[in-house]
């Protein structure tokens, strides 16, 4: 029972490089959303989707660019990587008749 | 602009102690406030709340929401070391959107 899984789950970036986290989740969900999460600031709304090809801004959404070309994956995009986005990202997806959000397990990211 | 506040920001009790943990918030269109506790990796879901007065349990957690005064309430009994952990309360999803807005947690320690 995989549920949501991200990858990687960890990354050593330079200032500048680019990368790309993943989300894969199998239980058909229609709401995806990244968020990150710092020391004293919780979870903060990066992007969302609502489906498969839509993409919405979060709280934070500058640095970053997402895509979900297909149902079941959301990616997040890092084009030119900065210290001020070393955190750890989640990923979460929502069923739909709960309301329940379903985290992954994180993904540590440092950026030197 | 939408918020959610927890207090306190961290709690150390010893074991046995009762502990109350409170999530006030302000959204507009409220749709339902959920509890999740956070070890070392993914958010686990506790409690979703959508109507004022009426209590949650499991176990030794429950919880309860108010919508008047647009707040909640987690309650831990009889505490444990296993209990250590923090503990995120979120609203959503916002009226208009799909989205999740989480406080920045309150962070328990349990002494043995």
């Amino acid at each position: 029972n995989a549920g949501v899984t991200q990858t990687p789950k960890f990354r050593v970036l330079k200032t500048g490089q680019s990368m790309t986290l993943l989300c894969a989740q199998d239980m058909n969900h229609e709401y995806m959303y990244w968020y990150r999460q710092d020391p004293g600031m919780g979870l903060r709304l990066i992007h969302y989707s609502v489906g498969e090809g839509t993409t919405a801004k979060g709280e934070v959404p500058d640095g970053y660019n997402v895509s979900r070309l297909k149902k079941q994956n959301f990616l997040l995009g890092l084009e030119s990587a900065a210290p001020s986005q070393t955190s750890v990202y989640f990923c979460a997806s929502r069923d739909r008749g709960t309301g329940e959000l379903f985290f992954g397990e994180g993904s540590r990211l440092t950026v030197l | 602009e939408d918020k959610v506040v927890q207090s306190p920001l961290s709690l150390v009790v010893h074991e046995g102690d009762t502990v109350t943990l409170n999530c006030s918030y302000e959204v507009t269109n409220f749709r339902s406030l959920l509890w999740y506790k956070q070890e070392k990796k993914a958010p686990t879901f506790l409690f979703m709340l959508t109507s004022s007065g009426i209590e949650k349990k499991s176990g030794r957690l429950s919880s309860i929401l108010d919508k008047k005064e647009l707040f909640s309430i987690l309650n831990i009994t009889a505490t444990q070391t296993g209990d250590s952990a923090i503990y995120l309360c979120a609203v959503g999803p916002i009226s208009g959107t799909y989205k999740y807005i989480f406080g920045t947690g309150t962070r328990l320690k349990v002494l043995a």
